[in-house]
């Protein structure tokens, strides 16, 4: 079974880096048919999808978040990261990693997500 | 940018039937995905491909796409299916991913 999980700083002060890591155990994310998200969600609000890593192809981006956001990965550690910089109060949210084998256009397998608050 | 459109709520009595919509342009060229979302909880996918249900989910749960309209279909409501539900496309054009607004049910 494929699980991924957040982890990183759940405190983040205005201006600085948000950085997650997503770790994926059950299945390698460096396949060629693997593509990774991350998705997060504003308490009470839906789910906005922030950028996706492939192994076989480049990072793709929301256009909205495209200036701050850079997604990489560790392949020997089976793990991929969000940097979000200049972090403002508006990027406190609940962070999902989620993904899949196949098909790119929907999403198997999610995190349970990290609440991530950016504050002084 | 691509937007769905979805309602806000939907109110339902257990045993009946739920339909919930999501509009967008050109739907004929993508493919639909649904989410339910219980309070505190990860999505979970329960539609792909505008009508396939992953292994897991009842088949009370249905899913179609027509013109610029998808619906997601719940018969015979129960207590459980109370939750957020968020449509989902992927518009490999562009190679970004959009969520809809999202409709909360709420079984009477």
């Amino acid at each position: 079974q494929v699980q991924p999980r957040e982890s990183g700083p759940r405190l983040v002060k205005p201006s600085e880096t948000l950085s997650l890591t997503c770790t994926v155990s059950g299945g390698s994310i460096n396949s060629g048919s693997s593509y990774w998200s991350w998705i997060r969600q504003p308490a009470g609000k839906g789910l906005e999808w922030i950028g996706r890593f492939y192994i076989s192809g480049p990072t793709s981006v929301n256009p909205s978040l495209k200036s701050r956001v850079t997604i990489s990965a560790d392949t020997s550690r089976n793990e991929f990261s969000l940097n979000l910089t200049s972090a403002t109060a508006a990027d406190t949210a609940v962070y999902y990693c989620a993904g899949r084998n196949g098909d790119p256009s929907y999403f198997d397998y999610w995190g349970q997500g990290i609440l991530v608050t950016v504050s002084s | 940018s691509y937007v769905l459109t979805q309602p806000p709520s939907v109110s339902v009595a257990p045993g009946k039937t739920a339909r919930i919509t999501c509009g967008g342009d050109n739907f004929g060229t993508k493919s639909v995905s649904w989410y339910q979302q219980r309070p505190g909880q990860a999505p979970v996918l329960v539609i792909y491909f505008d009508s396939d249900r992953p292994s897991g989910i009842p088949e009370r749960f249905s899913g179609s796409n027509s013109g610029n309209t998808a619906t997601l279909t719940i018969t015979r409501v129960e207590a459980g299916d109370e939750a957020d539900y968020f449509c989902q496309v992927w518009d490999s054009t562009s190679d970004h991913y959009v969520f809809g607004s999202g409709t909360k049910v709420t079984v009477l």
